[in-house]
């Protein structure tokens, strides 16, 4: 089964610092990556995803990530951390298609545990 | 488009009740998903939907619990009876899936269910 893991419950950063939020993965074949945020009483927002192609992956609001596969990593990095950033990260991962005598079935996001990223001014 | 749709935003309910959670995708996605979070459990996947049709219900904690998608722009989850430990935020999202297409998914803002 495919999984990944946020080895911190939260990180912590003053406002202007460079920030990682931390993923590792375990896959079958080629990785799906994604990450979200979620910030309080919404739902979780697309940030980027790696399917293929480069290792570093630039995103939604200045954020960026590095896929890995020596580690079997995907660090979500942002050079400059805003208050604003606060809030909870999810890693996940997408199982590939399938093909079965019922159909196609399009593979589910599968999350890690979530990191809370709390910036200080 | 105004996004995945759901609704209530909270439901707070007695135990033993019928609850009934309601979601519209965005249009023209054709994959629909439910989740449930919960601070000691995270995000879970309880059921998803390929056209219409469940794929994998596997998630589904018990038979207390039931989704239908009766065509491509509805979907609920139902639990009944409730009790106090499906307390928990029910989110919604959808994507669409075609060809090789590996999409995110667009989520809703979710419903908080609250048991007592």
């Amino acid at each position: 089964a495919q999984s990944v893991a946020q080895p911190e419950d939260q990180v912590n950063v003053a406002e202007g610092n460079p920030l990682t939020v931390k993923c590792t993965y375990s896959v079958s074949g080629n990785p799906y990556l994604f990450w979200y945020v979620q910030y309080p009483n919404r739902g979780l927002q697309f940030l980027l995803k790696y399917i293929t192609g480069d290792n570093l992956v630039k995103g939604s609001y200045g954020f960026e990530a590095e896929f890995n596969k020596s580690q079997t990593s995907f660090h979500l990095k942002k050079p400059s951390a805003l208050v604003s950033d606060s809030a909870l990260y999810f890693c996940a991962v997408r199982d590939p298609p399938s093909t079965w005598a019922g159909g196609t079935s399009y593979g589910k996001l599968t999350f890690g545990q979530g990191t809370i990223l709390t910036v200080h001014p | 488009d105004a996004g995945v749709i759901q609704s209530p935003r909270h439901e707070v309910t007695e135990m033993g009740q019928e609850v009934t959670l309601r979601c519209k995708p965005i249009s023209g996605h054709n994959s629909l998903f439910w989740y449930r979070q919960t601070m000691m459990r995270g995000l879970e996947l309880l059921i998803y939907f390929n056209n219409n049709v469940p794929i994998d219900d596997s998630g589904m904690p018990e038979d207390r619990f039931s989704a239908k998608m009766p065509n491509a722009s509805f979907s609920t989850l139902k639990i009944q009876p409730s009790e106090p430990r499906d307390s928990a935020v029910y989110f919604c999202a959808s994507s669409f899936a075609g060809g090789s297409a590996i999409d995110g998914y667009t989520f809703g803002s979710g419903t908080r269910l609250t048991v007592v």
